[in-house]
Order: structure tokens, then sequence, then C-alpha cells
């Protein structure tokens, strides 16, 4: 089915452990986005792609790694989780454009313990 | 500060009331303008975009005061449907957003 899937859903980690979380989209979107949502901080921008092998950092880089070597594909690595980076994220992807719509995944409920 | 401000809430409503949510950006130079719905531990979804001369979706109205750097939505007959988490949305530079911190709407019977 067309759309932006994440996985996993949940997932439950130690601290220091490294932990990837996947995106694939099948519309072909050139800009894909990850967000982590946090209560009292709403949604943040982690980082973010123009395009396939163009990367750059959102408002909360420290601690993840993103890479894109397809067009579809937008993983999110946590080279060593560590407690507060707890949180639901979020893959999103859109169209280039001013008044384009994102679309958000579903969300990775990530718990590091 | 914050880029973009919203009132948490929660406003709770009954059904078939009128209730109005508003938003403030900082920057300026913000293109983009839109209103994002979110359910409970769900994904947020795109409600509306917002443009200069306002706009309406049903019950549903937008409008923008770029003089005043505000954003704000109205929703007319409320629905139980309609309780969700609203998200103010800015687009500054290239294709990213800001999200506001939501404002939580409860509609009760």
């Amino acid at each position: 089915d067309a759309g932006i899937t994440q996985s996993p859903r949940y997932k439950i980690t130690e601290t220091g452990r490294q932990v990837t979380l996947m995106c694939h989209q099948t519309w072909s979107h050139s800009y894909m986005f990850w967000y982590r949502q946090d209560l009292g901080h709403g949604l943040r921008l982690i980082y973010y792609s123009a395009a396939a092998d163009i990367t750059d950092k959102g408002e909360v880089p420290d601690g993840y790694v993103v890479s894109r070597s397809k067009t579809e594909n937008f993983p999110l690595t946590l080279e060593s989780a560590t407690r507060s980076q707890t949180s639901v994220y979020f893959c999103a992807s859109s169209e280039s454009g001013w008044d384009t719509e994102a679309f958000f995944g579903q969300g990775t409920r990530l718990t590091v313990v | 500060r914050k880029e973009v401000e919203q009132d948490p809430g929660p406003f709770n409503v009954p059904e078939g009331a009128t209730v109005a949510f508003n938003c403030t950006y900082s920057n300026s130079a913000s293109q983009s303008f839109f209103w994002y719905r979110q359910d409970c531990r769900k994904e947020p979804k795109l409600l509306m975009s917002v443009y200069s001369s306002g706009n309406e979706d049903g019950r549903f109205t937008a409008q923008l005061n770029r003089a005043s750097q505000y954003i704000s939505l109205l929703i007319r007959d409320s629905k139980l449907s309609d309780s969700a988490t609203y998200l103010c949305v800015v687009k500054i530079a290239g294709n990213m957003l800001t999200f506001g911190g939501g404002t939580r709407l409860m509609v009760k019977p």
C-alpha cells in the first residue's frame, strides 16, 4: 500500500545500546523528516533530508545519526541511547514547495531503560 | 521564546458550541501556515492550510494576520469527534515545519 511506514512501532532498549528506527515512503517525496514528541515540548525536528544523500540538522540533532541512500528510506540511528531519548518518534515526508502537506508515519514509541 | 506558541488548553466545550484557538509565531519570514490535528497517540494529520485571505472548510475557518503574526482556527457546531489536539504549524525555510505545542480540545455531550 502507498504511504509512509515506520518500524518498529514500539521499542524498549537499554542505555548505551545502538537503536535504528526505520522509515519508508512510497510516494517518492523529495523531503523526509524525523521529529520527536515529548510532553511539554511538542514536536521537535531532529533531522531532515531534501533528497537522497542530502541531510541536515534540525533543532535537536545531538545523539542521532541519519542517512538517506535511497529516496524512499530515511533511517534514524541513536548511536548510544540515553534515557532522555525516551520519546515518540515521527517520520514525515512531503513534496517540495511552500504549501505542500507533510504526511506522517504512525510513530515509534521508544523507551530507554 | 518558542517560535510558535499556543495555549495548551484544555478547552472543554459542549456539543454544538463554537470554539476558537489562536496561535502566534515569532519569525516574520514565515511563509506558510497550517493547522494539523492529532488524536491521542496517533500521528498528526493536516486539517487545513491557512491563507492570507482566510479560508473555510465546512465548520472550520482559519484566519491569518501577518501584521500581528497570529493564526486562528474557529470551529463551529462542535462535534464529539472534534475532540483532539490542534497543532499550529509554520513553514519558515525550505520545507521544514515548525510546530506549536498544541491546543487540546474536549467536546462533551
